[in-house]
């Protein structure tokens, strides 16, 4: 079946501007997380859903980042007034059970860059 | 604070060698520790995992050591082949997240 798919691949927008992240996680997972890559570092742990309740934000970096998952299947991740730091590859995973020992599957990512 | 640390950001090694990867961490309460793979322009995918109460697991090709005193987990992979030339990342689970190293990029040459 398919995996996890992030749409668009690429963005690029101005300083300032609100961007919207896509997230379709695979068919049936329960579970969702949102990571940020930063160039050549590793993923960092952002939010986490289990069906559409959002369990753990503890890792959005400011009050710009917000991620929703209203019907427990696509999730958004929206981040408003971009800065340039903001800038990364944001990653989306799904895993099948609400477990964090579950396996976690990971989209190809949306590469963000702020001007 | 880094808990997670792959301290080489590149390793090159040999068609039919072994492969050896290092990770270092500071937090103890991981109970379980994992390897993704990452080829460029796709996201990371799973390859091996070792639970804090083991010292090694093995699967195929790749072997994963763990030395809780040390506070340092290995992956081996033997023989090397062209198709394993991608970023290696290691992960420590803990608290409900997952904490990523930097990522090792590994070059297998001809």
């Amino acid at each position: 079946g398919a995996g996890v798919s992030q749409s668009p691949r690429y963005k690029v927008a101005k300083r300032g501007q609100d961007v919207a992240l896509r997230c379709d996680p695979i068919s049936g997972h329960v579970s969702l997380f949102w990571y940020q890559q930063a160039l050549g570092q590793g993923p960092e742990f952002l939010t986490y859903f289990q069906n559409e309740a959002q369990l753990d934000k503890s890792g959005l970096p400011s009050d710009r980042f917000f991620a929703e998952r209203p019907e427990g299947s696509v999730s958004t991740l929206k981040i408003q007034r971009t800065q340039q730091e903001d800038s990364a590859v944001y990653l989306c995973a799904s895993s099948l059970m609400g477990q964090w020992r579950d396996t976690q599957y990971f989209g190809p990512g949306t590469r963000l860059t702020v001007l | 604070d880094q808990q997670v640390k792959q301290n080489s950001p590149s390793l090159s090694v040999q068609e039919g060698r072994i492969s050896i990867l290092n990770c270092d961490y500071t937090n103890s309460m991981f109970d379980y520790f994992l390897w993704y793979k990452k080829y460029p322009a796709e996201g990371p995918t799973f390859l091996i995992s070792i639970s804090s109460i083991k010292d090694k697991n093995e699967d195929g090709r790749f072997t994963v050591f763990l030395n809780k005193s040390a506070k340092h987990l290995s992956l081996h992979i033997v023989p090397s082949q062209p198709g394993d030339s991608a970023v290696y990342f290691c992960a420590g689970r803990g608290a409900q997240k997952l904490v990523f190293g930097q990522g090792t990029r590994l070059t297998i040459n001809p």
